[in-house]
């Protein structure tokens, strides 16, 4: 079965240093997503892309970039964690046709 | 830009009792809206969508929303909660153009059913 996997699940990290959480799926789907999940605010989108190559911010941009080198993945770098980045993190992927977002479990993310 | 309300963080109600949970949205064209649901330690998964056509939708788990053009409302229903039903659950609204399909999220509504 096609899915969307998301690694690592748990990670803690010190201040400053560099973190990429990796997101694959296998459903073959042009459009992928990276959004944040943190109480009171719901999942808030950072970055998406609509296919290979391409890369947009969402609204929560800011210290956080992504590249699109294929189909299949979309990894995303917080460039120097800030504690402020603690949080739980989600990918999701769709197809054109019917909007439907596919969820990955998620990576929580602890910067001390 | 889109955004989507929840007005309910927190909702109770015993099993076999009837549900509503209540979303209004603001967007300037004809929005797609959908529900998710998400258990603990998981991701969301799709329980309803509405893109266009009949204003009520049913979904997955005898759950169903209904379209409200006037009230700027997409609000969820189950007439009896099973226990299962425990989970928080997200209203979005989908933003098509671009070719692309981003959706925006509300804050979410904590559900806490009693036995």
């Amino acid at each position: 079965d096609a899915e969307i996997t998301q690694s690592p699940r748990h990670k803690i990290t010190e201040t400053g240093r560099q973190v990429t959480l990796a997101c694959h799926q296998t459903w073959n789907h042009n459009n992928m997503f990276w959004y944040r999940q943190d109480l009171g605010h719901g999942l808030r989108l950072i970055h998406y892309s609509y296919g290979v190559q391409d890369t947009n911010k969402g609204e929560v941009s800011d210290g956080y970039s992504v590249s699109r080198s294929n189909t299949e993945d979309l990894p995303l770098t917080l460039e120097s964690a800030a504690s402020s980045q603690t949080s739980v993190y989600f990918c999701a992927s769709s197809d054109d046709s019917t909007g439907e977002l596919f969820f990955g479990e998620g990576s929580r993310l602890t910067v001390l | 830009a889109q955004s989507v309300t929840q007005p309910d963080i927190h909702i109770t109600v015993s099993e076999g009792a009837s549900l509503e949970l209540r979303c209004n949205y603001s967007y300037g064209a004809t929005p797609y809206l959908f529900w998710y649901v998400q258990s603990p330690g998981q991701g969301l998964q799709l329980l309803l969508k509405y893109f266009s056509g009949d204003t009520l939708v049913q979904g997955i788990k005898g759950f169903e929303a209904e379209f409200k053009r006037s009230q700027s409302s997409f609000n969820l229903r189950k007439p009896s909660v099973h226990w299962s039903d425990a989970a928080e659950y997200f209203c979005a609204v989908g933003d098509l153009t671009g070719g692309g399909n981003k959706l925006t999220f509300g804050t979410g509504t904590q559900l806490k059913v009693e036995l």
